[in-house]
């Protein structure tokens, strides 16, 4: 009875490939996120959906195209992909957008290597 | 400048001792948000403050809002403790906002 589950754990793909990360919550949530860490630890906000509708995009390679079939889950797809693109993506959920009083649940993250 | 700094980078401290990690904001905030994030890679949220203080077990979490600053205090540190400690400010509210995060404390609490 996980909360937010994501698939993979650990994607080791070539340069060049598409791939799709899935994320899936089950605690009713109406805004999930992706989140990528990179090597240093650091993390940053990719995407926000409510209820299905984007409400973040930060800056992120037009190669990321999150689709969310409905407000329970939220998948990555990858286009072209770099070395760069190495790291470790989390997604969330929260009850209503990031506020005081909705915490943020996260999924256990997929490391994604690109060689 | 990050927005969001924490200090100290890495901190190591013996078993039984009180651990202290800060974190600064220069932006006007409306929450902030400590996680932890275990050596397996797995981040939990640990609180969620707007003003005040909350407390969890032998976790509490300060924040002077004024000042610009939050604290997370660990009482009686166990080596199980030992895990990234993530800041994290929120700007705005509803679902427009967005979210920061400092680069985290590394503790290591040893037995």
């Amino acid at each position: 009875d996980t909360a937010v589950s994501q698939t993979p754990k650990y994607l080791v793909t070539q340069m060049g490939n598409d791939k799709s990360i899935k994320c899936e919550q089950n605690l009713g949530h109406d805004t999930m996120y992706w989140y990528k860490q990179d090597s240093k630890k650091f993390l940053k906000i990719m995407f926000s959906y409510n209820n299905k509708e984007l409400i973040i995009n930060e800056t992120v390679p037009n190669r990321f195209s999150p689709k969310s079939p409905d407000k329970a889950h939220l998948n990555l797809h990858i286009n072209s992909l770099e070395l760069g693109d190495s790291a470790v993506y989390f997604c969330a959920s929260s009850l209503t957008g990031a506020s005081w009083n909705s915490p943020l649940h996260f999924g256990n993250g997929t490391r994604l290597t690109v060689t | 400048k990050n927005e969001v700094e924490q200090s100290p980078q890495n901190l190591t401290a013996q078993e039984g001792e009180f651990i202290t990690i800060n974190c600064s904001y220069s932006v006007g905030i409306s929450a902030l948000h400590w996680l932890q994030q275990h050596p397996g890679g797995g981040i939990v949220s640990l609180f969620m403050l707007s003003s005040g203080k909350k407390k969890h077990g032998r976790l509490i979490a300060t924040i002077n809002i004024q000042e610009k600053h939050s604290s997370l205090h660990i009482t009686a540190s166990h080596p199980r403790d030992s895990a990234v400690y993530i800041c994290a400010v929120i700007k705005g509210g509803g679902s427009n906002y967005k979210l920061t995060f400092g680069k985290g404390t590394l503790l290591t609490v040893n037995p």
